[in-house]
């Protein structure tokens, strides 16, 4: 069970454009769902917490005109990389828990978008 | 001082050896701990979660609590060449506005030799 799927695994895109990555719990409902960033060889950074039908958190540093979050249901949440630039190529990963954000259950993770700006 | 700490390794064991990873928090609040195993350009899996201090143990994993040290490890007994990943330990820390935030350690490189 809880299984959380991403969507796409990988992407190139053009510096300047924007794009889109789906992360959907399959079979659980999660009123949060949190989004982290890892670049190479670096451990994985919260970027953002998503909130079914309320305004996203963003962590210190993270530009929320930037890296676009929505939540629209219980089971997706989007982000958008807006004009997207070679230094935002990473690895981006999505998570969620059955029970929303305040129980002390693990987050399952989906299995990433590598995103490649050139 | 980091929230989650982890020695960055690579820690170095032979085949059928004990593996030890460490791990140090801050948060004294903080009332769940996780492992997490991630290979080369995969996303995280979890391998052990840990509530209670005192030893939890799942096959050849055996995850250690002690809160009052703030410290948890992870040991892995008979060790896999399959085994070799970086190993992250993650703790939820406490946020006030939205109940707990997973923070990850920057992970500890393990290598195993056949």
């Amino acid at each position: 069970g809880a299984v959380v799927s991403q969507h796409p695994s990988r992407v190139i895109c053009k510096s300047g454009t924007s794009v889109k990555i789906e992360c959907r719990s399959l079979d659980f409902q999660a009123t949060t769902m949190f989004w982290y960033r890892q670049f190479p060889k670096q451990s994985l950074m919260l970027m953002a917490t998503s909130n079914e039908g309320s305004k996203a958190t963003y962590e210190q540093g993270v530009e929320k005109d930037k890296f676009l979050i929505n939540h629209a249901s219980l089971t997706l949440s989007t982000l958008t990389v807006t004009s997207a630039h070679p230094e935002d190529s990473s690895f981006y990963i999505c998570s969620a828990r059955p029970g929303g954000a305040r129980n002390n259950s693990p987050l399952h993770f989906g299995n990433g978008t590598r995103l490649t700006v050139t | 001082q980091k929230e989650v700490e982890q020695n960055s390794g690579p820690l170095s064991v032979p085949e059928g050896a004990i593996a030890s990873l460490n791990c140090t928090y801050s948060d004294r609040g903080s009332q769940s701990f996780f492992w997490y195993r991630q290979y080369s350009g995969k996303s995280p899996e979890l391998i052990m979660s840990i509530y209670s201090n005192g030893d939890k143990e799942d096959g050849r994993f055996t995850a250690q609590l002690n809160k009052a040290s703030q410290y948890v490890s992870l040991l892995i007994r008979d060790s896999q060449p399959s085994d070799s990943a970086t190993y992250l330990c993650a703790v939820n820390i406490r946020d006030l506005e939205y109940g707990n935030k997973l923070v990850f350690g920057a992970g500890t490189i393990l290598r195993v030799k056949s």
